[in-house]
Formats: structure tokens, sequence, C-alpha cells
């Protein structure tokens, strides 16, 4: 079965640092990854996506390259700021006959001033 | 632009009481589902509801009941409420084609006493 394994939280960092969240999948056939961020108190929001192995998935500086060989769709971004800080899932979907998606368990960052 | 409606936002109740969970999309999707997030056990998704008329069990399925009532809306029903079933409860919507994940409510807070 599809499954995804993210990196273990609580991850502190502090503003303008570098990050980086690993994701790791396995799955059958050929998954969209996404990421998804939840601020506190909210529902889930998709953050952004790769659909194909390759792919880049952008957005408000975050960063995911989608790696087949290594399957692996880790999350990056050059300079946190406080603001980032959020609980952040990785998830893949396939859509062979059903479209659901499967989530990691989620990693919570918390950026200090 | 209300997206996924979730209703309530919060709900105590007593063992052994029911309730419903109410969840409206006005994006026109298909596909809704109900997830439930638990700490350090991510998203798990109870049922799921890939076109009107039609649903099925997830993968936490055991105490709960769902109706698609229509396209819009699909409901999750406590028929009894335990104290694990304490969780913040998640709806959620996609379209059938293509891969843009999906949109989330902001949640329902429930705590069972």
């Amino acid at each position: 079965g599809n499954s995804v394994t993210q990196m273990e939280g609580p991850v502190t960092l502090s503003e303008e640092a570098f990050l980086t969240i690993n994701c790791t999948y396995t799955a059958t056939g050929y998954p969209s990854l996404f990421w998804y961020v939840q601020y506190p108190g909210e529902g889930l929001q998709l953050l952004l996506k790769a659909t194909k192995a390759d792919d880049k998935g952008s957005n408000k500086g975050f960063e995911a390259t989608y790696r087949k060989e290594t399957t692996s769709f880790h999350l990056e971004k050059g300079s946190v700021q406080v603001s980032d800080s959020a609980v952040y899932f990785c998830a893949l979907g396939t859509n062979f006959g059903n479209e659901k998606l499967t989530f990691g368990t989620g990693t919570r960052l918390t950026i200090i001033p | 632009n209300a997206g996924v409606t979730q209703t309530p936002k919060f709900q105590v109740l007593k063992t052994g009481q029911s309730m419903t969970l109410q969840c409206a999309q006005d994006m026109n999707h298909n596909s809704m589902y109900w997830y439930r997030q638990d700490p350090g056990m991510g998203l798990r998704l109870i049922y799921y509801s890939a076109s009107e008329g039609t649903t099925d069990k997830g993968e936490v399925p055991n105490g709960y009941n769902v109706s698609r009532l229509n396209k819009r809306e699909f409901s999750l029903r406590l028929e009894s409420a335990a104290p694990s079933q304490t969780s913040v409860y998640f709806c959620a919507s996609s379209a059938s084609q293509g891969w843009d994940g999906y949109t989330f409510g902001s949640g329902t807070r429930l705590t069972v006493v």
C-alpha cells in the first residue's frame, strides 16, 4: 500500500535559517505529491504539489522536487520567517480507481525571532 | 469564496451521546472526505465519498456513519460517543478529474467526557 514517512518534529529554527523537512514515500504506480501547511487553529492548506518525476513545486518561497529515484519530496526554504511557524504535512495520491490522499504524520515547525 | 464549511467548530459530548458533524462545499467537487487528526498520528481517513450516492470506509471507520446527502453535503455521525473519539475532525473535498489535491474545512474540535 501507499505510505508517507516524514521527518520527526518538532523543528525549531531561528529566523532566516535554511529549512529542510524530509519526506519519503512508497506507492504503487505514479503518485502525485503534495505539501500541506496547517497554521494554528486552522485547517490544512495546499502549499505546493508535483505530479511527475523531476517536477518542482514552489510557493511562498518553499520548494520541493519530486525525486523518483530516491522516492523523496523534501520541502525546502532558503530563509524562514516567524510567520512560517506551522505544521507541515507531506502527502501522496494515486488515481488508480479512487483518489484518496495518504498523509504523513506532520512536522511542527517553530521559528524564533 | 466559502470553500468547505464545517459546523460546529467546537463540541463537548458526554459518553454515549450522539451528534452529527456537518460539512458542505460550494466548489462542485465530486469527492468528499472525513479525517480525524490526533497528536502523533497525523490525519487518518474515516470515510469518503467518491461521488454523490456512494460512500466507503477509510482507515478508521468504527463508531462512525456518514451520509452523502447531495453533491454539496457530507455529514459524519457519532451514534454513541466514546472518549477515544476525542479529536479534531476535518472535512475535505476534491475534484474527481485531475490532481489538485484537497480543499479542507477549518475543523471541528470534539471532546467526549
